[in-house]
């Protein structure tokens, strides 16, 4: 059965690292997206992609980093400028059948 | 204003209970209209999408009122099972969705 994996499903980052949360889907997705989500608070868009070798800035893009090399993969490099990086990230793709699928996320924690 | 507002709740409710959620979007413009589901720590999961006419799934119904940009979500019989965080969500533009903070249920025996 096809769905979107992301890992590490936890991971901790130092201050001024940078670290890159992968996702892959196997749906034939040609849209990915990358949300962020904060305790209480509702998802909030970081990038999108809807078709390969393309993509945009969200709603809160800064300090985040994406590349769309091939049609299943849409890894995130969350890079040293992103001053407030512990949260729930997202990752989901959109097909025409079955709407949007999330992956089950990843727990980013900076110690 | 945000573009999608709910009362976060929490929404403490017995089994057996009716319980009613409330959901306002600012554009106008919006086509599509969702209710998640999201459980503790997990992903957001579809639970229906909204349709102009209202629309029913066992025992949840949507509602949508495109005048006054409200949706509303109707659960009968409210399971232990329930209790999740329900997230209103529309869209934006052809392929973005604006989320809800979420209102949250908790039902109780």
């Amino acid at each position: 059965d096809g769905g979107i994996t992301q890992s590490p499903k936890y991971l901790f980052r130092k201050e001024g690292q940078n670290v890159t949360l992968s996702c892959e889907q196997n749906l034939n997705h040609d849209a990915m997206y990358w949300y962020r989500q904060d305790p209480g608070q509702g998802l909030r868009l970081i990038y999108y992609s809807q078709i390969v070798n393309d993509f945009q800035k969200g709603d809160i893009a800064e300090g985040y980093s994406v590349s769309r090399e091939k049609k299943e993969s849409f890894p995130l490099t969350v890079t040293s400028a992103q001053k407030n990086p512990t949260a729930f990230y997202l990752c989901a793709s959109k097909g025409i059948v079955r709407g949007y699928t999330f992956g089950s996320g990843t727990r980013l924690t900076v110690v | 204003r945000k573009e999608v507002e709910q009362d976060p709740g929490p929404f403490n409710v017995p089994e057996g209970a009716t319980v009613a959620f409330n959901c306002t979007y600012s554009n106008s413009a919006s086509q599509s209209f969702f209710w998640y589901r999201q459980d503790c720590r997990k992903e957001p999961k579809l639970l229906m999408s909204v349709y102009s006419s209202g629309n029913e799934d066992g025992r949840f119904t949507a509602q949508l009122n495109r005048a006054s940009q409200y949706i509303s979500l109707l659960i009968r019989d409210s399971k232990l099972s329930d209790s999740a965080t329900y997230l209103c969500v529309v869209n934006k533009d052809t392929d973005k969705l604006i989320f809800g903070t979420g209102t949250r249920l908790q039902v109780f025996p």
